[in-house]
């Protein structure tokens, strides 16, 4: 298996531009995690899945934020309008609800 | 509040001195306690998962432990390719999301 497949790898876009992330996790893992990771707060869970349902999304920062997820194989996370304080690196990780694998991220830069 | 601290922020050893990470703890009922690596650019990479207290796990030059309270990564005469990030997380009993304490950055001189 090639591992948790995210794109892009570099987002740069301007302020108030829609942008969204893409996962692939990997085969026959069914849960799917979205982090995000800043200098200042380190990894913070964003929302995670189980069996493509959402559980929990107390992590989302706010109704500009959304995820979906809408088979086993393919996750999203929106931002719509973007700001500058979303940059950050997003990652995507699966597991087999043990011990969970990490994309390469998505480094987002909003200007 | 589920919540993990690692300390130190960062540690800087010369190559072969030998050195421990401390990840403290608090969780309602530990599911179970993951140690990761982090290069720059790139995601965590998992290196252990430790169940129960009295637990330990080794690989290479690195030892992983567990207690009630904390986890210590002990890192035996490594070397410069051991530098990097290295991450805690713990899960608790009565969820599946994995909380992650903010590391431990090592730099290991030649």
């Amino acid at each position: 298996d090639a591992g948790v497949i995210q794109s892009p790898r570099h987002e740069v876009t301007e302020m108030g531009q829609e942008v969204t992330l893409r996962c692939k996790p990997i085969s026959g893992h069914d849960y799917l995690f979205w982090y995000r990771q800043t200098m200042m707060r380190g990894l913070e869970l964003l929302i995670y899945f189980n069996n493509n349902v959402p559980i929990d999304d107390s992590g989302m920062p706010e109704d500009r934020f959304s995820a979906k997820m809408p088979n086993a194989s393919f996750s999203t996370l929106k931002i719509q309008p973007s700001e500058p304080r979303d940059s950050a690196v997003y990652f995507c990780a699966s597991s087999a609800n043990t011990e969970a694998f990490f994309g390469q991220g998505t480094r987002l830069t909003v200007v | 509040e589920d919540q993990v601290t690692q300390s130190p922020e960062a540690l800087r050893l010369q190559e072969g001195e030998s050195s421990s990470l401390n990840c403290s703890y608090t969780v309602s009922g530990l599911r179970g306690l993951f140690w990761y690596r982090q290069d720059p650019g790139k995601g965590p990479e998992f290196l252990f998962t430790l169940y129960s207290a009295g637990e330990e796990k080794e690989k290479e030059r690195l030892k992983a432990t567990l207690t009630k309270k904390e986890s210590f990564l002990h890192i035996t005469a490594p070397k410069p390719e051991d530098s990097a990030t290295y991450l805690c997380a713990v899960q608790a009993g009565n969820t599946d999301k994995l909380i992650f304490g903010t590391g431990t950055r090592l730099q290991v001189f030649p």
